[in-house]
């Protein structure tokens, strides 16, 4: 089965303290992970997708398979950090879906 | 920057009664898709559409669901008698060919009373 978990509902850290969110997966091909952000009253955004291996606003994310993690980490956060995350995972390799599997989501509070 | 829009942004309606949610994708985007989120709970698919039509739905899209691109621009999910059970927010996606980003429009809350 295709699914994605994300244990923390809320994660609260302080200005400056070190960010990881988890996100562990079940796919039995090779998975398509990606991170959207959603900040209050705003869109879902795509924050980072596994394949491109970039950082964006300083958060990164490594495809572990061995665990089947995709953990979300930023060293040092910032109150606009502060939003909704999502992992997501592509199902359905190939075709003409490639819907997305969401996580429950994490949020994020970080605190001045 | 283009974004994907959807109107209205919030729909309130009685048991029973027919809603459209409307959406216009990104304009070079040929795969659309439908998620919605019941309040505290995951982002769910519901759909996805491409080439004039459905290639993939999930459990919840029954047959009191229906997508339709009626022209170049909008697409639109109708709920044809709604349940209590369908208040939640109506999120719509697109992307391009050979990219799998989606793009998600601001969503649109449904409200059945």
């Amino acid at each position: 089965a295709q699914r994605v978990t994300q244990p923390e509902k809320l994660l609260s850290v302080f200005k400056g303290a070190p960010v990881e969110l988890k996100c562990n997966y079940s796919y039995s091909g090779s998975p398509e992970l990606f991170w959207y952000v959603q900040y209050s009253r705003q869109r879902l955004q795509l924050l980072l997708r596994h394949i491109s291996r970039e950082s964006i606003k300083g958060f990164t994310a490594d495809l572990n398979k061995g665990e089947t993690s995709f953990h979300l980490k930023k060293p040092f956060a910032q109150e606009e950090d502060s939003a909704m995350y999502y992992c997501a995972l592509r199902g359905d390799y190939g075709g003409a879906t490639n819907k997305l599997i969401f996580g429950t989501g994490t949020l994020l509070a970080v605190q001045p | 920057e283009p974004e994907v829009t959807q109107t209205p942004s919030h729909q309130v309606t009685q048991m029973g009664q027919e809603v459209i949610l409307r959406c216009v994708p990104i304009s070079n985007h040929l795969y659309f898709y439908w998620y919605r989120q019941i309040l505290g709970q995951k982002v769910e698919f519901l759909v996805s559409f491409y080439n004039n039509e459905i290639s993939e739905k999930s459990e919840i899209f029954d047959d009191q669901f229906s997508v339709e691109r009626p022209d170049g621009s909008n697409f639109t999910l109708k709920i044809r008698s709604t349940k209590l059970e369908d208040s939640a927010m109506y999120f719509c996606a697109s992307r391009t060919s050979g990219i799998y980003e989606q793009y998600f429009g601001p969503g649109t809350r449904l409200t059945v009373t």
